[in-house]
């Protein structure tokens, strides 16, 4: 009963590097979404995909990409990681339906040195 | 685009006595609205959500919340806190005609014994 898992759990990185956070559930979800959460300021959307082959901008995008070739997988680049990208990052994902709620991992803690 | 407002960034509050947690949203059409909970460390878990019929919803852990349209409120209340109700409590709001949830700030329940 897996869920939602995420790797890694934690990473640093130096700025200008370039990483994937890797994401992936085991439920059969359409749709699946990247937040990345800061003080004091909630989940902010980063990108999100409503299925295989589709994904779109959220709120904040920027330095961001993602692809979802298979309806489990939901990678998250990090282009040339900035310290602003310090933060944790959060995936999830969700059935069909409106009022279905999201369902989400454990979170990847990166800091950008 | 729908928004989320938290009022309070920290609350205190003893084991034993009631706890409310205020959301107030915005948004144009019936919201879909969840309250997610997250302990240190971990990703969030759904509390409970509403999107139609009785505005009082019966949640997990004791939690209900009730949704007043003519207030745009959703608070979150429980009668009687234990001390594993430490957590941070984050509301949401998800639009009638996508899938993309915006969330508050939080709110940081501190549990005194």
């Amino acid at each position: 009963n897996a869920g939602v898992t995420q790797t890694p759990k934690f990473q640093v990185l130096k700025t200008g590097q370039s990483m994937t956070l890797q994401c992936a559930q085991d439920m059969n979800h359409e749709y699946m979404s990247w937040y990345r959460q800061d003080p004091g300021m909630g989940l902010r959307l980063i990108h999100y995909s409503v299925g295989a082959g589709i994904t779109d901008q959220g709120e904040v995008p920027n330095g961001y990409n993602v692809s979802r070739s298979t309806t489990e997988d939901f990678p998250l680049r990090l282009l040339s990681a900035a310290p602003s990208q310090t933060s944790v990052y959060f995936c999830a994902s969700k059935p069909q339906g409106r009022n279905q709620p999201q369902h989400f991992g454990d979170g990847t803690r990166l800091s950008i040195l | 685009a729908q928004s989320v407002t938290q009022p309070d960034i920290h609350i205190t509050v003893s084991e034993g006595a009631s706890l409310e947690l205020r959301c107030n949203y915005s948004y144009g059409a019936t919201p879909y609205l969840f309250w997610y909970v997250q302990s240190p460390g971990q990703g969030l878990q759904l509390l409970l959500k509403y999107f139609s019929g009785d505005t009082l919803v019966q949640g997990i852990k004791g939690f209900e919340a009730e949704f007043k349209r003519s207030q745009s409120s959703f608070n979150l209340r429980k009668p009687s806190v234990h001390w594993s109700d430490a957590a941070e409590y984050f509301c949401a709001v998800g639009a009638s005609n996508d899938y993309k949830l915006s969330f508050g700030a939080g709110t940081t329940v501190t549990v005194r014994a």
